[in-house]
């Protein structure tokens, strides 16, 4: 079975703190994603990477950047952290032309 | 810009009814359409739909893709308190990394 594990399931932040978000996926996917899930709002595309090193903005990129660094991790990293940004993260990955995603559990984040 | 809405939002039904779930989208070139079922954690999937008018079945579960009017169908029979859960519907982009374009999902509660 896919494999995604996020890092934290639940984290609470200061406002304006350096925030990282991790990702791990252990069935040698290409493409990994990061999402944020609001009520009434659904799942929204933070950023994606199709290959190490490779990032793509999604929808709603400001105030987050990503890295990858190695094929099976992918880093969510608010830079410096609002209380807009609180939110459930997801983590999700897929092969490279493949539609269906695998999700990770989420990462509930509060910003206090 | 793409979208995809689902109705209803939300929905309360007795154990044994059937429902029909609805996705429609304006989006004009994707790979797939993506039904996921989300309970208190992540996203698991459902279905995938690519070709118009053929139908995907599984146990209770059936879906259906209509390219023409732009929607898609998620039809759950004899429900039960198990089915309780969010379903989202997800369309897959074409081009790198197939990512994907959510609907904010209905809220299904199945009660006794």
């Amino acid at each position: 079975d896919v494999k995604v594990t996020q890092s934290s399931r639940y984290l609470v932040k200061r406002t304006g703190e350096k925030v990282f978000l991790e990702c791990v996926q252990d069935m040698d996917h290409e493409n990994m994603f990061w999402y944020r899930q609001d009520p009434g709002l659904g799942l929204r595309l933070i950023y994606f990477s199709y290959d190490v090193k490779m990032k793509e903005k999604g929808d709603i990129p400001e105030g987050y950047s990503v890295s990858r660094e190695k094929k099976e991790r992918f880093s969510l990293i608010l830079e410096s952290a609002s209380t807009n940004q609180t939110s459930m993260y997801l983590c999700a990955s897929s092969l490279l032309t493949a539609s269906e995603a695998f999700f990770g559990q989420g990462t509930r984040l509060t910003v206090v | 810009e793409d979208k995809v809405v689902q109705s209803p939002l939300s929905l309360v039904v007795h154990e044994g009814d059937t429902v029909t779930l609805n996705c429609s989208y304006e989006v004009t070139n994707f790979r797939s359409l993506l039904w996921y079922k989300q309970e208190k954690k992540a996203p698991t999937f459902l279905f995938m739909l690519t070709s118009s008018g053929i139908e995907k079945k599984s146990g209770r579960l059936s879906s259906i893709l209509d390219k023409k009017e732009l929607f898609s169908i998620l039809n759950i029979t004899a429900t039960q308190t198990g089915d309780s859960a969010v379903y989202l519907c997800a369309l897959s982009h074409t081009g790198t990394a197939s990512k994907l374009t959510f609907g904010t999902g209905t809220r299904l509660q199945v009660t006794l």
